[in-house]
C-alpha cells in the first residue's frame, strides 16, 4: 500500500465550477500535508501547505486536513482555464515527502 | 533566473550507456533530493542528500548513484542506462529548518532506447 493515495483519474469542469480534489493517507508519522501543482512539462511548485489537521485557505484555494480519518482534500473555487494543471497530494514525515499520484484537472472554458 | 536548474532538459540515449544528470540550486539550501516521475506512478524518490558529506537512498536507488559535489551540486548517473529507466527526472532542495518545503526543478526528460 503507498502511503499516500490519490485517485489518478482526470477531472474535467467547466469554468466557475468547484473542483474537489482528494486523497488519503497511512503513515501516521505526517505532519505536514502538501499539494503541489504541476503544468506540462513544468517541475511541480508548491501549492499550499498545512500543520497537522484543519483547514488553510490562500485566495480560490482550500486545503483541509483531517488526521483521524487520515484524509487530505484541496477544492478551488471559481475554478479558471489556468487552473488546468495535475495536483499532487504530499504527505511529509520520516524526513521525507510521500507523493500521490496526481490529478489532471481541465477547466473548460 | 531559476533558483533550481538542471541540464540537460531532454536526452536520448542507448542501452547501456553511462548518463549524468545535473542540478544546481542558487537557493542556498542543504537538502538535495532526486526523483523520477512516470504515469500512473506519480513521484518517486531516487537519492537524497542533507549536505554534502550525507548521501541516503530513496525508495527505488537501483540503478542510480549520485555525487553531492558542493553545496549547490547534485548529480545523478545512470551508469548502464537500461528502457525502464525513461522517465521524467526531477531535482528537489530544502532548507533545513523548512525540510517539509521542497523546491523543484523543471525536470530532465530522459529516452533510454
Amino acid at each position: 500500500q503507498k502511503e499516500v493515495e490519490q485517485d489518478p483519474g482526470p477531472l474535467s469542469v467547466p469554468e466557475g465550477a468547484i473542483v474537489s480534489l482528494n486523497c488519503t493517507y497511512s503513515n501516521s508519522a505526517f505532519q505536514y500535508f502538501m499539494w503541489y501543482r504541476q503544468y506540462s512539462r513544468k517541475g511541480p511548485e508548491l501549492l499550499m501547505y498545512t500543520y497537522s489537521s484543519g483547514n488553510k485557505e490562500d485566495g480560490r484555494f482550500t486545503a483541509q486536513v483531517d488526521k483521524s480519518s487520515k484524509y487530505i482534500s484541496l477544492f478551488i473555487r471559481d475554478s479558471q482555464p489556468s487552473d488546468s494543471a495535475t495536483y499532487l497530494c504530499a504527505g511529509y514525515g520520516n524526513n521525507r515527502l510521500a507523493f500521490g499520484k496526481g490529478n489532471q484537472v481541465v477547466v473548460i472554458p | 533566473d531559476a533558483d533550481v536548474t538542471q541540464t540537460p532538459r531532454n536526452r536520448i540515449t542507448k542501452t547501456g550507456k553511462r548518463i549524468m544528470l545535473e542540478c544546481s540550486q542558487t537557493k542556498g539550501h542543504d537538502r538535495m533530493y532526486w526523483y523520477r516521475q512516470d504515469p500512473g506512478l506519480g513521484l518517486r524518490l531516487i537519492y537524497y542528500s542533507f549536505d554534502v558529506k550525507d548521501i541516503n537512498k530513496g525508495e527505488i536507488s537501483d540503478g542510480y548513484s549520485v555525487s553531492r559535489q558542493a553545496q549547490a551540486k547534485f548529480s545523478l548517473s545512470l551508469e548502464s542506462a537500461i528502457p525502464n529507466q525513461t522517465a521524467l527526472y526531477f531535482c528537489a532542495t530544502s532548507d533545513t529548518g523548512a525540510q517539509e518545503t521542497q523546491y523543484f526543478g523543471p525536470g530532465t526528460r530522459l529516452l533510454v532506447l
